[in-house]
């Protein structure tokens, strides 16, 4: 049973590009978020969403960032024209639908630098 | 908003020795979780607490949730080398699924 899986696990990227960051969540996981981790910092909230719904997007920058959860294919974290603090290590977790189970499994994340 | 503060921020302690890390909050939490994170790799969930006053052992790690499910800390028995890593706990607000997480205790144990 794999785990949570991101790609790419690097991205580089110049200010002004879009970085387009994936996440497969584990096997019979309905529920995915995306945390943002700067350097020797804990996690923060991004967004929290089930297929096809964006449940929770209260930790999200209100522009440039964009979260996606297809009915089919991988959750999408998108960040239009990015800058260069935008560099950092960002984690998507999976957990399962039942509502009382908020246990998190986290990916090894996607680290971004933007130069 | 919810916020977790952790301590200590770093912690460096010889093999053998005995430690604990804390986790507090003015904020009550649905359940509370403690994760390891490696350099360059994603946390690792070690156990997830949701009684007040709930205590959980895993080997050499001991694990506790406040009374008001408002704190909780981390005990380790018997350091280990292999124990090195960053210690985050992360709590879920009541009807909420996303985690509050603490700013991270960094532990090293010397051999």
């Amino acid at each position: 049973n794999a785990g949570v899986m991101q790609n790419p696990r690097h991205l580089v990227r110049r200010r002004g590009q879009e970085a387009r960051l994936r996440c497969s969540p584990m096997k019979g996981h309905s529920h995915v978020y995306w945390y943002r981790q700067l350097p020797e910092e804990g996690l923060k909230f991004m967004v929290y969403l089930q297929k096809e719904n964006i449940i929770d997007e209260s930790g999200m920058p209100k522009e440039r960032f964009s979260a996606e959860f297809p009915k089919e294919g991988p959750s999408i974290l998108r960040i239009q024209q990015v800058v260069r603090g935008d560099s950092a290590a960002y984690f998507c977790a999976s957990s399962p639908g039942k509502q009382e189970n908020t246990e998190a499994f986290f990916g090894q994340g996607t680290r971004l630098t933007v130069v | 908003t919810q916020l977790l503060e952790q301590s200590p921020q770093f912690l460096s302690i010889q093999e053998g020795e005995n430690l604990t890390v804390y986790c507090n909050s003015s904020s009550v939490f649905s359940s509370l979780q403690w994760y390891r994170q490696e350099p360059g790799e994603g946390p690792v969930l070690l156990v997830t607490v949701v009684t007040g006053g709930e205590v959980k052992k895993l080997k050499r790690l001991t694990f506790q949730f406040g009374d008001a499910r408002k704190d909780s800390s981390l005990h380790i028995t018997a350091a280990q080398p292999g124990d090195t890593g960053l210690y985050l706990c992360a709590g879920a607000g009541t009807g909420r699924r996303a985690l509050t997480f603490g700013s991270g205790t960094r532990l090293q144990v010397q051999p």
